[in-house]
């Protein structure tokens, strides 16, 4: 069975601060990672990674991905309150379904 | 472009009735469309995949009579929670894969479901 792991589960820091955020993975075939950030409706889409090492970033995140370790980071540095959200990482395992983490919780205090 | 709407965003309903929830890709056709339920301070649950032209496929533990999926187009899935019961109340949220990109999903709303 296909298992996606993020830690930690919930997260408080100070405005300015820098964050990573971390899920790890086990599937039988592995296509695609994805990052979403859930406020309070549905996910939304911050990064797809498919090839180890390369970095994907997009103003103040950034994402990478280990497929020798099974795992990737999702950074965010000077994180501001509407950051908050709730962190969610998914893999694709080559049949367009996705496995969901349980999410890490992100609170930002000003 | 991969806008991703769901029909109604909220619904109330008393127990033993039928809801009826939209999933419509706006501006790309999607052959598969996916069901997830999300309880609180919980992570999403894929309850089926929607195929268009056939019959859906259902996770282990869903219950393909209570969850009626019909996928009728390209554009339009549905999601029919047939006798809700207070234990279905939780947030339904569908997703489709663009053309360009299958592999990156992209959600609806989400239709928040409270059965009394």
């Amino acid at each position: 069975e296909d298992k996606v792991v993020q830690s930690p589960l919930s997260l408080v820091v100070h405005e300015g601060d820098t964050v990573t955020l971390n899920c790890s993975y086990e599937v039988t075939n592995f296509r695609s990672l994805l990052w979403y950030k859930q406020e309070k409706k549905a996910p939304t889409f911050l990064f797809m990674l498919t090839s180890s090492g390369i970095e994907k970033k997009s103003g103040r995140l950034s994402s990478i991905l280990d497929k020798k370790e099974l795992f990737s980071i999702l950074n965010i540095t000077a994180t501001q309150t509407g950051d908050s959200a709730i962190y969610l990482c998914a893999v694709n395992s080559g049949n367009e379904k996705l496995t969901f983490g349980t999410g890490t919780r992100l609170t930002i205090i000003p | 472009g991969a806008v991703v709407s769901q029909h109604p965003s909220w619904v109330i309903c008393k127990s033993g009735t039928s809801v009826k929830i939209e999933c419509r890709s706006l501006d790309f056709q999607a052959t598969t469309m996916f069901w997830y339920r999300q309880f609180p301070k919980q992570s999403l649950m894929l309850m089926a995949t929607s195929n268009e032209g056939s019959k859906a496929t259902y996770e282990q533990g869903v219950e393909k009579d209570k969850f009626l999926i019909n996928h009728a187009s390209l554009t339009l899935s549905t999601l029919t929670v047939t006798s809700a019961h207070p234990e279905d109340s939780s947030f339904y949220i569908c997703s489709a894969g663009s053309w360009t990109s299958r592999e990156t999903q992209y959600f609806g709303p989400g239709t928040r479901l409270l059965v009394l």
